[in-house]
């Protein structure tokens, strides 16, 4: 049984450029939330999709945009990208009807913006 | 708002020591969840323990203890005779909506 899958690992860009990551739920997960980890920092909830659609989201400008597809893959993109932007971005998966809302991480990807 | 507070921003013990990592919440909601989770070096972070609200039964499991207390707003975390594959950040987090919120973490050094 498959865990959270993200791709890439790692990756660099120059400001103002954009990126985009992408996730695998857990098998028979159908709800994907990204979160930002700063340096040193937990780590900070971005948005949440369901059912192709966002749910909820954080304190997080405009810039940061997602999608799901049908079989609940999600990317996360973030455009015009800021020094600030460099950190590590995971993946959460979970299962709606769980009324514990146990979420399983993917191994995250880091992003370097110079 | 909720809130999240790990006072300990680093913990370091010499191996068989035990040791406990605190967690304090804030929040004016009646129904919610408590979490731990484990972040070693690679990143990917390890789910430990979920408690909810309404359950305030401690839990053992293994060398790993849980101590949540409504009235402190507490929810900390015990480790006994600790061992150096311990050593990593440990986040403690909130949940009532389906998002968690996270602590700032404990590094937790656990020396030979």
């Amino acid at each position: 049984d498959a865990g959270v899958t993200q791709s890439p690992t790692h990756l660099i860009k120059t400001r103002g450029q954009q990126v985009t990551l992408r996730c695998s739920p857990k098998s028979g997960h159908d709800t994907v939330s990204w979160y930002q980890q700063a340096l040193g920092q937990g780590p900070q909830f971005i948005f949440q999709y369901y059912e192709e659609e966002e749910r909820q989201r954080g304190n997080f400008p405009d810039r940061f945009s997602g999608h799901q597809f049908p079989n609940y893959s999600s990317e996360l993109n973030v455009n015009a990208l800021l020094l600030g932007d460099s950190a590590l971005y995971l993946c959460a998966s979970s299962q709606t009807g769980q009324i514990y809302n146990e979420q399983f991480f993917g191994p995250g990807t880091r992003l370097t913006v110079l | 708002a909720q809130k999240v507070t790990q006072a300990q921003t680093e913990i370091s013990v010499v191996e068989k020591e035990d040791v406990t990592l605190d967690c304090v919440y804030e929040t004016r909601d009646t129904t919610y969840y408590l979490f731990w989770y484990k972040q070693p070096p690679s990143g990917e972070l390890v789910f430990l323990i979920r408690r909810n609200s309404f359950d305030e039964q401690n839990e053992i499991s293994g060398r790993y203890s849980w101590n949540f207390q409504k009235s402190t707003s507490s929810f900390n975390f015990t480790i006994t005779a600790s061992q150096v594959v311990d050593s990593a950040v440990y986040f403690c987090a909130f949940s009532n909506t389906g998002k968690l919120i996270f602590g700032q973490g404990t590094t937790l050094q656990v020396k030979p």
